[in-house]
């Protein structure tokens, strides 16, 4: 199974803040991984597939980047319906593998 | 728009089982993959099962094959997923998801408790 990791695990940050969150996979996926939102007692919400292409709806301020092993998430001008805990997943090859979560928090 | 709604978790004792439904509208449901995901209280999100639009191919997570059985009817728009073999680590809020190489569009979960 390919592993997932990411970094960091939380995160503090303030209102007007950018962020990156790192996603790094145990061997190499291509550009076939993902990024979800979640916020507390609430669904995941789908923010990037194919590592950088944005959902339908969702603010330019998300952006993601990366190909092979390594990926970020970037959060610009963090606002408060931002803090969450975001989520990365890969479906180049089954079983389909999350990383572990970060908090991002105030 | 887009409507997930899944039905069926309860309370059951270990070694149980359940019927998991998710009933989708607001999109052609017969041509979409289809996936389950999981999420344990205070954890992170588990990829359990995906199936094709034909329900020809399906693929599970190691922890819950032969136990799980993730199935659909097109006709009715709807997903299912039956979990035999309930463990205590198989408590979760069970999410039905469109999608099965990137995933969209989430339901509201529903929440299966294992306990005696």
């Amino acid at each position: 199974d390919i592993q997932m990791t990411q970094s960091p695990s939380s995160l503090s940050a303030s209102v007007g803040d950018r962020v990156t969150i790192t996603c790094r996979a145990s061997q190499g996926i291509s550009n076939n991984l993902a990024w979800f939102q979640q916020k507390p007692g609430k669904a995941p919400k789908s923010l990037i597939y194919d590592a950088s292409s944005l959902h339908s709806g969702v603010p330019s301020k998300f952006s993601g980047t990366g190909s092979g092993t390594d990926f970020s998430l970037t959060i610009n001008s963090l606002q408060p319906e931002d803090f969450a805990t975001y989520y990365c997943q890969q479906y180049n090859s089954y079983p389909r593998t999350f990383g572990q979560g970060t908090k991002v928090e105030v | 728009e887009v409507q997930l709604v899944e039905s069926g978790g309860g309370l059951v004792q270990p070694g149980g089982s359940l019927r998991l439904s998710c009933a989708a509208s607001g999109f052609t449901f017969s041509t979409s993959w289809m996936t389950w995901v999981r999420q344990a209280p205070g954890r992170g999100l588990e990829w359990v099962a995906n199936i094709k639009p034909d329900g020809n191919e399906r693929y599970y997570v190691d922890s819950v094959r032969g136990r799980f059985t993730i199935s659909r009817d097109n006709a009715k728009n709807s997903l299912y997923l039956q979990v035999n073999g309930l463990r205590a680590e198989d408590a979760a809020i069970y999410y039905c998801v469109r999608g099965g190489y990137y995933l969209d569009q989430w339901g509201q979960g529903t929440l299966v408790t294992v306990s005696s």
